[in-house]
């Protein structure tokens, strides 16, 4: 597709179960950005890829919540043993991470996580 | 402290009254500022970036504009259909020149009441 694409779309979990968060960054671009927005506030940023280099993890809230990127394009968000804190939009973005001109950076519509 | 401060929170206009939002922000190095929009239960969409003050962007309705501590997003003559949150965001400059994470203001929720 043309934009970045997440899914779900809509979770629904038990508290203490895991859950996984997909995104599809739009083809070609290397950096992708996972944040969070919890209702009423703003994004909250979680990690961040460029390419090969190491992630930028330090905005992930606990050692229970993980990302990874497969071959330099697809990423998942997994978080592990839910709590109800968690329920949030979870936002993907995509850019081609290399200098001003490639800095637009796209977001996908989301996946609201609903932790009960 | 707040990085990114957003205001007003919450902006009402009739339709054809034209308004600004402001973004203030404090950052060691500013690689560019983002305006995006959202509407209820969408991503945010991509408006503009400004990367150096004096610079100023236009598209339809919308005008952004950026000084060393802040941007203004001017909205001309609104219409209902611009009813949205407008959010805020900056990126710093990294280690190395590196491309790093934007830092959002909590948005202002503009509504154009016809």
């Amino acid at each position: 597709g043309a934009g970045v694409s997440q899914s779900p779309s809509n979770k629904v979990t038990e508290k203490g179960k895991d859950v996984e968060l997909r995104c599809d960054p739009i083809s070609g671009h290397t950096a992708l950005y996972w944040y969070r927005q919890s209702l009423g506030q703003g994004l909250e940023f979680l990690i961040y890829f460029q390419g090969n280099s190491a992630p930028d993890k330090s905005g992930l809230p606990s050692d229970r919540f993980s990302a990874e990127r497969t071959g330099g394009s697809v990423s998942t968000l997994t978080i592990q043993r839910t709590q109800q804190e968690d329920s949030a939009v979870y936002l993907c973005a995509s850019s081609l991470g290399t200098g001003f001109s490639g800095n637009t950076i796209y977001f996908g519509e989301g996946s609201w996580l609903t932790v009960v | 402290e707040d990085q990114v401060t957003q205001s007003p929170e919450a902006l009402r206009l009739q339709e054809g009254e034209s308004s600004s939002l402001n973004c203030s922000y404090t950052v060691s190095g500013l690689r560019g500022l983002f305006w995006y929009r959202q509407d209820p239960g969408k991503g945010p969409e991509f408006l503009f970036t400004l990367y150096s003050a004096g610079e100023e962007k236009e598209k339809e309705r919308l005008k952004a504009t950026l000084t060393k501590k802040e941007s203004f997003l001017h909205i001309t003559a609104p219409k209902p259909e611009d009813s949205a949150t407008y959010l805020c965001a900056v990126q710093e400059v990294g280690w190395g020149g590196s491309q790093g994470n934007l830092i959002f203001g909590k948005g202002t929720k503009l509504s154009v009441k016809p």
